[in-house]
């Protein structure tokens, strides 16, 4: 199956900074990428889409001043929390969309998440 | 909009025994896709299954089967012969907005299989 790497697995951070989130599509190229995040013990939801060389598509609810996405390039995709604050203290996660052809699994692609914490 | 409910907050299963884990969805897509991932402690997300609306037959893939019942909007997880690596939170959640891996979640189930 295809391969998404995210980076950094875990990271800690003083309240105020920021802080830089990357989605790496390995073996494909990703047009489409989505960050979702997961509070303790809660499920995922979905705060935007982001799409190569053109502006993320923000769930509503989601400051998109607050989360600034970049997809610049087919392979890559970065989330920044900006002047972090404890509430933002969550796990981020990012999928990756194949293209159609070339790819028969139905699933999408994970990274391995980003363990946020804002001190 | 898509919505998916998983009613069991937690459940527990003795090891080498099948549990089923349950699933309702809402949509007024006639086509969609649901899927199962497993969350382990580390927080990686591992696909399962999928199951696709037009599909004839139930999903399967090894030792887990996916019971979907359309008309009841069910699509609820099977997993026979229980291992102790089974342990973790498991995840229902169905395709939306027409994209295949834009994907909605319920709150999932912890799952815990005991010697």
């Amino acid at each position: 199956g295809a391969v998404v790497s995210q980076h950094p697995s875990r990271v800690i951070c003083k309240s105020g900074t920021s802080v830089k989130i990357e989605c790496r599509s390995l073996d494909f190229q990703a047009t489409t990428m989505f960050w979702y995040r997961q509070f303790p013990k809660q499920s995922l939801m979905l705060m935007a889409t982001s799409n190569e060389g053109s502006k993320a598509t923000y769930e509503q609810g989601v400051e998109k001043d607050k989360f600034l996405i970049n997809h610049a390039s087919l392979t890559l995709s970065t989330l920044t929390v900006t002047s972090a604050h404890p509430e933002d203290s969550s796990f981020y996660i990012c999928s990756a969309s194949p293209p159609k052809t070339g790819f028969t699994n139905t699933e999408a692609f994970f990274g391995q998440g980003t363990r946020l914490t804002v001190v | 909009a898509q919505k998916i409910t998983q009613t069991q907050p937690g459940m527990f299963v003795q090891e080498k025994e099948a549990v089923t884990l349950d699933c309702t969805y809402d949509t007024s897509d006639p086509s969609y896709g649901l899927f199962w991932y497993k969350q382990p402690s580390s927080g990686e997300m591992i696909f399962l299954i999928y199951q696709g609306s037009y599909d004839q037959q139930n999903a399967t893939e090894g030792r887990y089967s996916l019971n979907f019942q359309k008309a009841r909007k069910s699509a609820n997880l099977v997993i026979s012969a229980s291992q102790l690596g089974d342990s973790a939170m498991y995840f229902c959640a169905m395709n939306s907005g027409g994209s295949n891996y834009k994907l909605t979640f319920g709150k999932g189930t912890l799952l815990t299989v005991n010697p």
